[in-house]
């Protein structure tokens, strides 16, 4: 139980084009989706906390603008990087908590963006 | 907000050794503490994670303590195994609707034959 999907694995784009990334609850309803960035040989960096039907709370020094977050579902949390440039090149990973349970995080396996 | 800080960044022990690594937080509201493991390019997997209503828990070869008053917790490996050598991340949150958990820095952990 508790997996988490992402989609796609990989994507190398051209400067100035949009990505969207999909993050999925597969086994279980996810009221809270994170999104989180990590550069090589660092840390996971929290971007977002994305909450079913509501708003995402971006965390300080992250462009609302630029990372756009829809979780329009229960199991279903998007992440679309706009106009992305090489700067933007990381592992993008999602986690999600479980609707009632407590606070353990699933992650999913990641996104590797690469911008040419 | 909450801080983290992991020591140390590079472990290496040999097979069978223990290591141990060591998180300390500021945020005395913290009251969740998990311990992720991470291989090259993979996702994070929970490893143990432990509560501020206990000050120990232990899972095989595993075990995490908590020092409440002093902020700081560990995570023990016992009997070393190739396949432990990882990236390992302690996380801090503070239970409740948001429960954003706050990494630690990572410490690469080799285990040597």
């Amino acid at each position: 139980g508790a997996v988490v999907s992402q989609h796609p694995s990989r994507v190398i784009c051209k400067s100035g084009t949009s990505v969207k990334i999909e993050c999925r609850s597969l086994d279980f309803q996810a009221t809270t989706m994170f999104w989180y960035r990590q550069f090589p040989k660092q840390s996971l960096m929290l971007m977002a906390t994305s909450n079913e039907g509501s708003k995402a709370t971006y965390e300080q020094g992250v462009e609302k603008d630029k990372f756009l977050i829809n979780h329009a579902s229960l199991t279903l949390s998007t992440l679309t990087v706009t106009s992305a440039h090489p700067e933007d090149s990381s592992f993008y990973i999602c986690s999600a908590r479980a609707r009632g349970g407590q606070e353990t995080q699933y992650f999913g396996p990641g996104t590797r963006l690469l911008v040419l | 907000g909450e801080n983290v800080e992991q020591h140390p960044s590079t472990l290496s022990v040999q097979e069978g050794d223990s290591a141990v690594i060591k998180c300390t937080y500021s945020d005395s509201a913290s009251n969740y503490f998990p311990w992720y493991k991470q291989e090259l390019g993979k996702r994070p997997q929970l490893i143990i994670d432990i509560r501020s209503n206990v000050g120990e828990k232990k899972d095989q070869r595993i075990a995490v303590t908590l020092n409440k008053t002093a902020k700081h917790f560990s995570l023990h490996i016992t009997e070393t195994q190739p396949e432990d050598s990882a990236v390992y991340f302690c996380a801090a949150s503070i239970a409740g609707t948001a429960s954003k958990l706050t990494f630690g820095t990572g410490t690469r952990l080799q285990v040597t034959l």
